[in-house]
């Protein structure tokens, strides 16, 4: 089993839906983090999180929440999905400072 | 803020080196990353040098690091198909990572036979 899981895989959407993407893992690591992928750009930082009662902010986080629901647990939510939100998304975990672990990915499309 | 730039694309036969170049802007970065993107998968973390390093050297992977002119290259030596793959640069800034990573662009690297 993969030790960073991401559901779903696959989501296809219409515009104004609401949208939650989940992200669980065995790893143990306290902190954990949303990207988004879209090719040419790399991955930009959505939200973080050091622990359960800490959020931030990343570079690109308007349009999206996030909760931190326990340890494991980091769900990312697109309130009102909107075509340009239609990406790749990741989420990573880390022990220490710039080693991060992450999932398969799952992509988005909003039509 | 932290601007890192890669190459988009590079094409190398099956044996012969890749050298993969990546420039970034933050001059105070403590760590410099490369991390490996499969198809279809999320990324790996390759190898990492500090910045008081100029090169590091594991297995087929050298990374050297020059820091008077903030250029970072990943050098595969005997490329084979399997390291096709999109590769990733990334730095952290003066705290080593502590709030995030600034991310390249991402070089795919295309393997021929």
């Amino acid at each position: 089993d993969a030790d960073v899981t991401q559901t779903p895989r696959n989501r296809i959407t219409k515009t104004g839906k609401r949208i939650m993407l989940e992200c669980s893992q065995t790893k143990g690591h306290d902190r954990m983090y949303w990207y988004r992928q879209d090719p040419g750009l790399g991955l930009q930082l959505i939200y973080y999180s050091f622990d359960v009662k800490d959020i931030n902010k990343g570079e690109i986080s308007d349009g999206y929440s996030v909760s931190r629901q326990a340890q494991a647990k980091f769900s990312l939510s697109l309130e009102s999905a909107i075509p340009n939100q239609t990406a790749l998304y990741f989420c990573a975990t880390s022990i220490r400072a710039g080693e991060l672990f992450f999932g398969e990915g799952s992509r988005l499309t909003v039509l | 803020g932290e601007d890192v730039e890669q190459s988009l694309f590079l094409s190398v036969r099956e044996g012969d080196s890749s050298v993969i170049n990546c420039t970034y802007t933050d001059s105070s970065s403590t760590y410099l990353y490369w991390y490996k993107q499969e198809p279809g998968a999320g990324l790996q973390l390759l190898t990492y040098i500090f910045s008081n390093m100029d090169m590091k050297q594991d297995q087929r992977l050298t990374v050297l690091l020059n820091k008077k002119d903030k250029h970072l290259s990943l050098r595969i030596a005997d490329t084979q198909t399997g390291d096709s793959a999109i590769y990733f640069c990334a730095e952290s800034g003066p705290t080593g990572g502590g709030n995030k990573l600034t991310f390249g662009t991402g070089t795919q690297l295309k393997v021929e036979l």
